[in-house]
């Protein structure tokens, strides 16, 4: 078992380019979800999904899209980076059910816009 | 907007002693209490949790404290060790469709020998 795997492990963007975030999971999860981590702010929801077909935002979605391509995937995209978008990026996923509900986190993407 | 607050934001504490990293919510509907590690360049993997149905959990030498009342809980490393330095976060669920989590702003441990 994989676990959660992410690509790319590092990227590096100049202002106004776009590129997709890769997520996978193995563990049959129903959902998944896609956070940032910067510095002294702990880690924030830009996205999650509960079950394959659905998506929601979390809360920071601005200048973010998704997708829940299967039960396995989920994509996180930025159209048109900014620097503010500099920032690790976690993927996660959870069975979802009682009486634990934890969350498997990915080893994350080191993204720096420029 | 905060929903959880979490203090202190570094610690550091001697070989052998407790570290004590505490964190307070505001929402009352939260239904589960993690506490997650994260070491440099992984990603945060759970250590211990609670619900709020009960006071204390201990696994090991970790120990969350839960106080309903004051809407506050915390983590207890007793005899801590260089291991276990690293970033501590604690966080709460909001109930309802997928087990969406608040985080706190986490601990950043440091264990000196």
């Amino acid at each position: 078992n994989a676990g959660v795997t992410q690509t790319p492990k590092f990227q590096v963007l100049k202002t106004g380019q776009s590129m997709t975030l890769q997520c996978a999971q193995d563990m049959n999860h129903n959902s998944m979800y896609w956070y940032r981590q910067d510095p002294g702010m702990g880690l924030r929801l830009i996205y999650y999904s509960a079950s394959e077909g659905t998506t929601d935002k979390g809360e920071v979605p601005n200048g973010y899209n998704v997708s829940r391509l299967n039960k396995r995937e989920f994509s996180l995209r930025l159209e048109s980076a900014a620097p503010s978008q500099t920032s690790v990026y976690f993927c996660a996923s959870s069975p979802d059910r009682g009486p634990s509900y934890e969350q498997y986190f990915g080893p994350g993407t080191r993204l720096t816009v420029t | 907007q905060q929903q959880v607050k979490q203090s202190p934001q570094s610690l550091i504490v001697q070989k052998g002693g407790i570290s004590i990293i505490n964190c307070a919510y505001e929402n009352t509907a939260f239904d589960y209490f993690p506490w997650y590690q994260q070491f440099p360049g992984k990603g945060p993997a759970l250590l211990i949790a609670i619900r709020p149905d009960v006071s204390e959990k201990k696994e090991g030498r970790f120990t969350i404290s839960f106080n309903k009342s004051a809407k506050q809980f915390s983590l207890h490393i007793m005899d801590s060790q260089p291991g276990d330095s690293a970033t501590y976060f604690c966080a709460a669920r909001n109930p309802g469709t997928a087990s969406k989590l608040t985080f706190g702003t986490g601990t950043r441990l440091q264990v000196t020998l």
